[in-house]
């Protein structure tokens, strides 16, 4: 158990809604990051934050956005959802964001559209 | 453009033998790799990781080799068991414009036979 959760664990929704997905660092973390993971492919970083503020970017599209709350969780949304966002997305925290920090991984949420 | 390349998806090998997985990546900025491996259902967990300033780490059965000039990492497993049967993700990190991000490869599914 890496401390860090995400909710829910699994999602079926349809094409063109919204969807919210939730993460819990690990206690103390300042810093999470969101991944996506599709088929086949590797972990592509979506974006980071740290201590309520964005602090990297990554190959996040328009239509999905993050935000990291005064309690530190963070949430994912993901909106105007296309068959081609169908895949894992991971939550990863570390303590203070910075280089070579090891990041922690959530177990995932696993995001079906139909 | 795939900065960080696993060549093998799978790698199948007996109990007791070394597992060696293999990565490669072609950006020079890189400057700290990593290992996660990752069980079905679980987030990626870390494993080793390396500065680029050393060519070599070790953590009890895991070893992290690094040749920079060849841009190349492997991970060897020594001796191999059952239990690490996983896809281990090889990631690189580097520092761009104030944020460090990491890259991660596609993976490569290990499985040790008994």
């Amino acid at each position: 158990d890496s401390g860090v959760t995400q909710t829910p664990k699994h999602l079926i929704t349809a094409t063109g809604q919204r969807v919210t997905l939730r993460c819990s660092p690990r206690s103390g973390d300042l810093s999470v990051y969101w991944y996506q993971q599709s088929l086949d492919q590797g972990l592509q970083f979506l974006i980071q934050y740290y201590n309520g503020e964005e602090r990297a970017k990554g190959n996040i599209l328009e239509r999905f956005s993050a935000q990291q709350f005064p309690d530190l969780h963070s949430e994912l949304n993901l909106s105007s959802l296309e068959l081609g966002d169908s895949a894992l997305y991971f939550c990863a925290s570390s303590a203070r964001g910075v280089k070579v920090e090891t990041q922690y991984f959530g177990p995932g949420t696993r995001l079906l559209v139909l | 453009d795939q900065q960080v390349k696993q060549n093998s998806p799978s790698l199948s090998v007996q109990e007791g033998r070394i597992s060696i997985l293999n990565c490669d990546y072609t950006n020079s900025m890189f400057d700290y790799f990593l290992w996660y491996k990752k069980y079905p259902a679980e987030g990626p967990t870390f494993l080793i990781s390396i500065s680029s300033i050393k060519d070599k780490n070790e953590d009890g059965r895991f070893t992290v080799f690094l040749n920079k000039s060849a841009k190349h990492l492997s991970l060897h497993i020594v001796p191999s068991q059952p239990g690490d049967s996983a896809v281990y993700f090889c990631a690189a990190s580097s520092y761009q414009g104030g944020s460090e991000k990491l890259v991660f490869g596609k993976g490569t599914k290990l499985t040790v036979n008994p």
